[in-house]
Parts: structure tokens; C-alpha cells; sequence
């Protein structure tokens, strides 16, 4: 079964940029997805399509995704994005998920 | 706005059914989304279970390691989704939730329910 892989944790300091990265097989030749994940809240879809925003997902948010790896970079770090990120993909009608990258604003 | 408001017991005995329930409102169940059941524990992280849409007729699709258990279910007169799981054990406690993908083949999951904590114990 296809497998996504993230780091456990990255850390950052406000106003930095944060590089969360989701690595599996030809995962560029796939459309790659980030959610954000706050404490007792559910997933929100912050970049879908590799690339895209949805509507009021700030620009500090961006990403990429070439060869085996998909990136979310988020750019002049607030408090407020410390949270779970997960990438996401499909692969034969089947979603799959990373593990989950705890992000820390220190 | 799409929202989904889920309801369902939040405990079950073991080998029995966990059922849940996806109130749609704000779209259609019928139009051309696909609405899925997503489960989320501290062991396994986020699992994608299954997904249903329609395309002229109704379509399923669901992830190997539950395909022998699981059913998801339209209700077009209530405009609502289900998800029944068949003979759970103690694996099978997780948040569980459903979300929209707008379309089949790589959509992401753009609106997503409250969550609901099943436990399986006796």
C-alpha cells in the first residue's frame, strides 16, 4: 500500500518560515494536500492541488511538490498556525495520509 | 456554507455494529461531491474508510483493511450519509468523522464534520 511520510516535529520561531515536508514514491506525479489540525478541532484544508489556497486560508501558506516530496512552507510564522499539519493524497481511489507533523512556535 | 453535523453512540460493546450518521446541509448529497468517513486514533493517525457519490447511480469505494466490515450509505430523502461498521473491536475506538471532496478523482477533503469519539469496550 502507498505510504506518505512526514517528520514527527518541526520547530520555528515567529516571524521564520517553517518547511513541512510528506515524502512517498512518485509523489509528484500525484496532487498533493496539507490539512491543519488544532486541539479538539477537526482537519481544515490549507493548500489542495500542490499549490492552492482555499478561500481564507492566509498566503503565509504555500506549497510544492516535485519528484518524491510535497512541501508546505509557511512563511512570517504565527502563534496561531502551531498545530498538526497532515499531507494527503490519493492513490488508486484510495486517500492516504502522512503521520502528522506537530509544528511548534517557539 | 457546507456544514455536516454527525450523531451516533459514542460507546460500543465489542462484535457489535458502530453506526453513525452525516447530516448534510448546504450542498446536495446527490450532486456531483463524493462524501467519505474518515477515522482518526492516537495509533494509526488519520484513516480514510470509504466514500460514496453519485454518477447516474451510486458508487462506493472503500479502503482495503475495512472493506469486509464497512457500509456507507446514502439517504437522499434526508440528505445524509451513514457509516456502519461490523464486528468492532477495541481497535476500532478513533474519532471518527465524515467530509465532502468536491469530485472523485484527487479532490481534497474541503469541508469536514465535528468528529465524533466511538469507543469499543464491554
Amino acid at each position: 500500500s502507498y505510504e506518505l511520510t512526514q517528520p514527527p516535529s518541526v520547530s520555528v520561531s515567529p516571524g521564520q518560515t517553517a518547511s513541512i515536508t510528506c515524502s512517498g514514491d512518485k509523489l509528484g506525479d500525484k496532487y498533493a494536500c496539507w490539512y491543519q489540525q488544532k486541539p479538539g478541532q477537526s482537519p481544515v484544508l490549507v493548500i489542495y492541488q500542490d499549490t492552492k489556497r482555499p478561500s481564507g486560508i492566509p498566503e503565509r501558506f504555500s506549497g510544492s511538490n516535485s519528484a518524491n516530496t510535497a512541501t508546505l512552507t509557511i512563511s512570517g510564522t504565527q502563534a496561531m498556525d502551531e498545530a498538526v499539519y497532515y499531507c494527503q493524497a490519493w492513490d488508486s481511489s484510495t486517500a492516504v495520509f502522512g503521520g502528522g507533523t506537530k509544528l511548534t512556535v517557539l | 456554507q457546507v456544514q455536516l453535523q454527525q450523531s451516533g453512540p459514542g460507546l460500543v460493546k465489542p462484535s457489535q455494529i458502530l453506526s453513525l450518521t452525516c447530516a448534510i446541509s448546504g450542498d446536495s448529497i446527490s450532486n456531483s461531491a463524493a462524501w467519505n468517513w474518515i477515522r482518526q486514533s492516537p495509533s494509526r493517525g488519520l484513516e480514510w474508510l470509504g466514500r460514496t457519490y453519485y454518477r447516474s447511480k451510486w458508487y462506493h469505494d472503500y479502503a482495503i483493511f475495512v472493506k469486509s466490515r464497512i457500509t456507507i450509505n446514502p439517504d437522499t430523502s434526508k440528505n445524509q450519509l451513514s457509516l456502519h461498521l461490523n464486528s468492532v473491536t477495541p481497535e476500532d475506538t478513533a474519532v471518527y468523522y465524515c467530509a465532502r471532496a468536491l469530485g472523485i478523482a484527487v479532490a481534497p477533503f474541503d469541508f469536514w464534520g465535528q468528529g465524533t469519539l466511538v469507543t469499543v469496550s464491554s
